[in-house]
Formats: structure tokens, sequence, C-alpha cells
């Protein structure tokens, strides 16, 4: 069975300074996916990145990219310049690679809250 | 473009009760997973709807059972309510893709149970 763990439960950031979330998972298998999904206080999930096991390269957007080694299991997001926007539960999530038809489940850590302070 | 839909937004009901759940997913999107997530705690997978049949389930009791209509749309129904029940539930909708392709699932805003 596949698990993810988030070691921070809580963690707390200047504006505009730049932040690293932690995340490691077990599997067995070589083909999946990781994501990171932010919810903020109005609860709604949002997709911040994906990646796919296979690619080597690092996923980026705009100002969230993730150090994935794969040999490791480890899936981290970097947040640069920090914005009180980015106030949020931070989720990793894990989904094995589907073999035709509907996706797979999401498999997800505990969260970690983090906290920008102007 | 409207995203993931879900009604209602809030629920209140007593132990033993019956409740229903609906989402709508986004456009163009073919399957429907549930979740339930426990307050500070991060989503557990119940079960996806696709081609209107159950194709996944997670641990969770029968009491849990839904339901896939022609437009896609799903509905989770739960019953003989338990206190634990009480989470917010949210739906994900996605494309279903060709093999080895990871479709996102992209979330609604969810429907919080309160079970007294």
């Amino acid at each position: 069975a596949q698990t993810v763990t988030q070691s921070q439960p809580e963690m707390s950031v200047q504006e505009a300074e730049t932040v690293t979330l932690s995340c490691t998972y077990d599997t067995s298998e070589n083909n999946y996916y990781l994501f990171w999904y932010k919810q903020p206080p109005s609860r709604q999930m949002i997709l911040v990145i994906r990646q796919e096991a296979y690619k080597q390269q690092n996923a980026t957007e705009n100002r969230f990219s993730v150090n994935f080694q794969k040999a490791a299991k480890s899936f981290s997001l970097k947040i640069s310049d920090s914005q009180l926007g980015d106030t949020a539960m931070y989720f990793c999530a894990f989904m094995l690679t589907n073999y035709g038809g509907a996706t797979n489940k999401l498999i997800f850590g505990t969260g970690t809250l983090l906290a920008v302070q102007p | 473009d409207a995203g993931v839909t879900q009604s209602p937004t809030h629920l209140i009901k007593t132990r033993g009760q019956q409740v229903t759940l609906r989402c709508s997913p986004k456009s163009g999107h073919d399957t429907v997973s549930w979740y339930q997530q426990a307050l500070g705690q991060g989503p557990q997978f119940i079960f996806q709807y696709y081609e209107e049949e159950e194709r996944q389930r997670g641990n969770f009791p029968d009491r849990f059972s839904g339901h896939q209509f022609p437009n896609y749309s799903s509905e989770l129904n739960v019953n003989a309510l338990l206190l634990g029940d009480s989470a917010l539930y949210l739906c994900a909708s996605s494309l279903s893709g060709l093999a080895g392709v990871g479709e996102t699932q992209y979330f609604g805003p969810g429907t919080r149970l309160l079970v007294l």
C-alpha cells in the first residue's frame, strides 16, 4: 500500500521570503504522479503543481517549484517570494498511473499549515 | 467554464438519518471521485464513478453508496449516520485518459456535514 507523510504540521514564513514544505512517500511501484494541493481557509482544494515520476526534470509553476528525488521518495515544495495569499493548508498527494479508463485515486498526506506573516 | 460544484454547502443531520450529497463535474469531465475530510486531516478516498459504475472503492462501509448519472453528475448517499461521519465531503472530477496518463483531479468546494 502507498503512504504519504508530511512531517511538518505547521510552518511560518515572512512575506517575500522562501519556504520549503516536505513530503515523503512510500511505494513499490515505478509509475505514478505526485501533486501538491492548496486548501485556503475558504476550503476549496486547488491544484498547485504536479510531477510525473518518469520525468527527471522538476516541475515549476511561477513561484512554486518542486524538488523530486525519486530514489529517496521525496517530493518537497518550494514557494518563492511568499505572499499573504499563500496562507493555507498544503497537501501532498500520490496517484498511481492508471491503465486505461478512469484515473486512479489520490492518497493524501496529513497536510502542512503554512502561515505567511506580513 | 464552471468548475466542480457541490450541494448543499452545509448540512446538519441526527444520528440514524440518511443524507444525499450532490456533485456536478467540471465541463468535459466524465469521472467523479468522492473524498471524506475529517477536521485537521487529509482527504480519504471513498469511491469513484466512471461510466455510471463504481470503479474503485476505499475503506468505507456499505453505508456509503453512490450513483453517477448519464450527464456525469454524481450523488453520495450515507445511511444510518454516525457521529463519526461528521466531516467535509469533497467531490473531484477528472477526465478518463489513455493508459499511463494520470489525469489531474479538480475539487469542488465541499459539503460540510454535521451529525448530532
